[in-house]
């Protein structure tokens, strides 16, 4: 059984362009979670979702980002007209039953580095 | 609002000395807790997790408690080895709104020296 898996591992992107990250869960989890670690700080909650619904999105800054889970194919974080404050490791967990009973299982992360 | 510290930030021990990393965390009402292991420029790794209702935790050199009245956790490694070095976090379940989510701390730096 596959773990998470993210791509790209890498992104590079210049300010005003699109970054687009995706994450395919562990087979048979249906709970998605992405995190944001920023430079020097701790792992932060950004957005949970499950398949076609988002159930919070309370971490997600107002504007530019957005998530999506498809019933079909990965979960998609879009970051819209990035700016250098964007630059983080952005990490993405599944779950097979939500992390009130279950474990949360952690992607390898997709580092992102805004020019 | 939940806020978890670990303490210390960073930490330098011999390779075979037994090992203490603290966690604490603001707000009791959490449904578990989770150890986990990064390595520089990887993703994470868990280690243990504890469901509210249990003490503690055990996988191989590995021991988690969980004392959920006070607020506190600790991980203790047993004979340290140069390879146990990493960054390890903490972070607890909590459920807001029909919503759930991992709050973690800032980590504990882990350097054993050979």
């Amino acid at each position: 059984n596959a773990g998470v898996m993210q791509n790209p591992r890498h992104l590079v992107r210049r300010r005003g362009q699109e970054a687009r990250l995706r994450c395919s869960p562990m087979k048979g989890h249906s709970h998605v979670y992405w995190y944001r670690q920023l430079p020097e700080e701790g792992l932060k909650f950004m957005v949970y979702l499950q398949k076609e619904n988002i159930i919070d999105e309370s971490g997600m800054p107002k504007e530019r980002f957005s998530a999506e889970f498809p019933k079909e194919g990965p979960s998609i974080l879009r970051i819209q007209q990035v700016v250098r404050g964007d630059s983080a490791a952005y990490f993405c967990a599944s779950s097979p039953l939500g992390g009130v009973r279950g474990e949360q299982f952690f992607g390898p992360g997709t580092r992102l580095t805004v020019l | 609002k939940q806020e978890v510290t670990q303490i210390p930030a960073a930490l330098s021990v011999p390779e075979g000395e037994n090992l203490v990393l603290n966690c604490s965390f603001t707000d009791s009402a959490i449904y578990n807790l989770q150890w986990f292991r990064q390595d520089p420029g990887k993703g994470l790794t868990s280690l243990l997790l504890i469901q509210s209702s249990q003490r503690e935790q055990t996988s191989g050199r590995l021991n988690a408690s969980l004392d959920k009245s006070s607020g506190r956790s600790t991980l203790y490694i047993a004979a340290s080895q140069p390879g146990d070095s990493a960054t390890y976090l903490c972070a607890v379940c909590i459920t807001q709104g029909g919503s759930e989510k991992l709050v973690f701390g800032k980590g504990t730096k882990l350097t054993v020296n050979p």
